[in-house]
């Protein structure tokens, strides 16, 4: 199976919360990312967390990790349609290199 | 100001041709990646060069030959290029080995 899992497409209601979750199988992950792909557009860091820690909030962004089940989710609250993009998980293993395993992403699709 | 920037954004090109895509950084970063994202939006490393250095090279045809004159620039030419290798390609750098990507806009390469 695939290293990093996501659903594929979430659709929200304007003002609503949404949440992304992603599943990852390398237990020994020291990062993990959250990444925010607009049309047309190259990836942008959005936020990421530390494997020693269970949740961190940025703004309208909260990401929780839960290790023991290897679950990542992502929370965007009051989402926008201007935060209609396709959002990727990715996990990166110790060693002193950051090159990410990318999930396959996620199309949130925002309504008026 | 861009930060990582790639020409062309669009390439269409018949089989059997040879083409380059060209990425530059300028935010003195040390490491520079490119990616391949296939029709499925999975995104794979394919090569990264630090500090001029060949780094990673993952599996890879050796139609596919990244070249970095200088730290600022990675280009990636392809031989004998196939339908197989339609994809949109990304660039991306980082301060080093250990810290976070920028991502360029992508190069999406059609092969006809």
């Amino acid at each position: 199976g695939e290293d990093v899992e996501q659903s594929l497409f979430l659709s929200v209601r304007e003002g609503d919360s949404s949440v992304i979750n992603c599943t990852y199988t390398d237990s020994s992950s020291t990062y993990l990312y959250w990444y925010k792909q607009e049309p047309g557009a190259g990836l942008q860091l959005l936020t990421y967390i530390f494997s020693n820690m269970d949740m961190k909030q940025d703004q309208r962004l909260t990401v929780l990790l839960n290790k023991k089940d290897k679950h990542l989710s992502l929370r965007i609250a009051d989402t926008q349609t201007g935060d209609s993009a396709i959002y990727f998980c990715a996990e990166s293993p110790p060693g002193g290199s950051y090159i990410p395993t990318f999930g396959r992403g996620t199309s949130l699709i925002v309504h008026p | 100001d861009t930060a990582v920037s790639q020409t062309p954004k669009y390439l269409v090109t018949q089989m059997g041709n040879d083409k380059s895509i060209k990425c530059e950084q300028n935010l003195g970063h040390d490491t520079m990646y490119w990616y391949k994202q296939d029709s499925k939006k999975f995104l794979k490393i394919m090569f990264s060069y630090n500090n001029k250095e060949l780094i990673i090279n993952e599996t890879v045809p050796n139609r596919f030959s990244p070249k970095s004159p200088d730290k600022a620039h990675l280009n990636l030419h392809i031989n004998s290029l196939e339908l197989g290798d339609s994809a949109v390609y990304f660039c991306a750098s980082s301060h080093n080995m250990e810290s976070e990507q920028y991502f360029g806009p992508g190069t999406r390469l059609t092969v006809t």
